[in-house]
C-alpha cells in the first residue's frame, strides 16, 4: 500500500509552453503532498507543500506564479510549470503523507524529468 | 535504473539507545548517498552524506557507513534523543538522478 504515482515520467517541451505534472496517491488519501525539484548532483529541494483544499506553501525563492500548485482532491496534486524555460529543466518529485499530525512516512512519486528546449 | 530499498519503515527505540537504518541500492554507478531527516510539516534536512570513495563518516551522534561491494549503506544514530524522532530517508545518486528510499519513521521513546 501507500503508492504514489506521477505523470508524466518524462516530458520534453518547447520554451514558453506550460507543463502540468500530476501526483496521485493511489491507495490512500493524502491531505498533504510535497513538491521537490532536483538538479543533477544536488540535493533535493523542496519547492512547496500542497495541502488539500488550501493554498500551497511555497519555499523561499520559489515563484508562486511560475509554479502553480493545485491540490483539489485528497488523491491528486498538480504542479504546472508556466512559460517553461531551459533553466526549468529539472527532475520534479512529489511525495505524499497519509496522516498529518503524526510522523508518517513520506511516500515519494517516481519523479518527472522535464526537459525544456 | 537505480532501485533503493530502505528498512525498516518504522523504528521505535528507547531514549539513549542506538538506531540503525539500512539502505541498499542496485546501480553500482551510484556514487553519492545522502540521508535526510524530515520533521512533520518541515522540509527534509540533509543530516549526513557519504561519497563512494569513503567507507564511513561521522558527525557527532550520527554516522553513515558505506559498503560498495555489497551495495548498502547505513545510518547510525547513537544516544538517541526525543528530538531525533522524525522520518529519515536515504538516497542514492547516480549523477543525474536521486533515488530515494521509502523512508523510516523513527520514534524515540522518552
Amino acid at each position: 500500500g501507500a503508492v504514489v504515482s506521477q505523470h508524466p515520467s518524462w516530458v520534453i517541451c518547447k520554451s514558453g509552453t506550460s507543463v502540468k505534472i500530476e501526483c496521485r496517491s493511489l491507495d490512500f488519501q493524502a491531505t498533504t503532498m510535497f513538491w521537490y525539484r532536483q538538479f543533477p548532483k544536488q540535493s533535493l529541494m523542496l519547492m512547496a507543500t500542497s495541502n488539500e483544499g488550501s493554498k500551497a506553501t511555497y519555499e523561499q525563492g520559489v515563484e508562486k506564479d511560475k509554479f502553480l500548485i493545485n491540490h483539489a482532491s485528497l488523491t491528486l496534486s498538480t504542479l504546472t510549470v508556466t512559460s517553461a524555460h531551459p533553466e526549468d529543466s529539472s527532475f520534479y518529485i512529489c511525495s505524499a503523507i497519509r496522516q498529518p499530525g503524526s510522523t508518517d512516512t513520506q511516500y515519494f512519486g517516481p519523479g518527472t524529468r522535464l526537459t525544456v528546449l | 535504473g537505480e532501485n533503493v530499498e530502505q528498512h525498516p519503515s518504522t523504528l521505535s527505540v528507547q531514549e539513549g539507545d542506538s538506531a540503525v537504518i539500512k539502505c541498499t541500492y542496485s546501480d553500482s554507478a551510484s556514487n553519492y548517498f545522502p540521508w535526510y531527516k524530515q520533521e512533520l510539516g518541515k522540509r527534509p534536512q540533509l543530516i549526513i552524506d557519504i561519497r563512494s570513495n569513503v567507507g564511513e563518516k561521522k558527525d557527532q551522534r550520527i554516522a553513515v557507513t558505506l559498503n560498495k561491494t555489497a551495495k548498502h549503506f547505513s545510518l547510525h544514530i547513537t544516544e538517541t534523543q526525543p528530538e531525533d524522532s522524525a522520518v529519515y530517508f536515504c538516497a542514492a545518486n547516480t549523477g543525474n538522478q536521486f533515488y530515494f528510499g521509502t523512508g523510516t519513521s523513527l520514534t524515540v521513546i522518552p
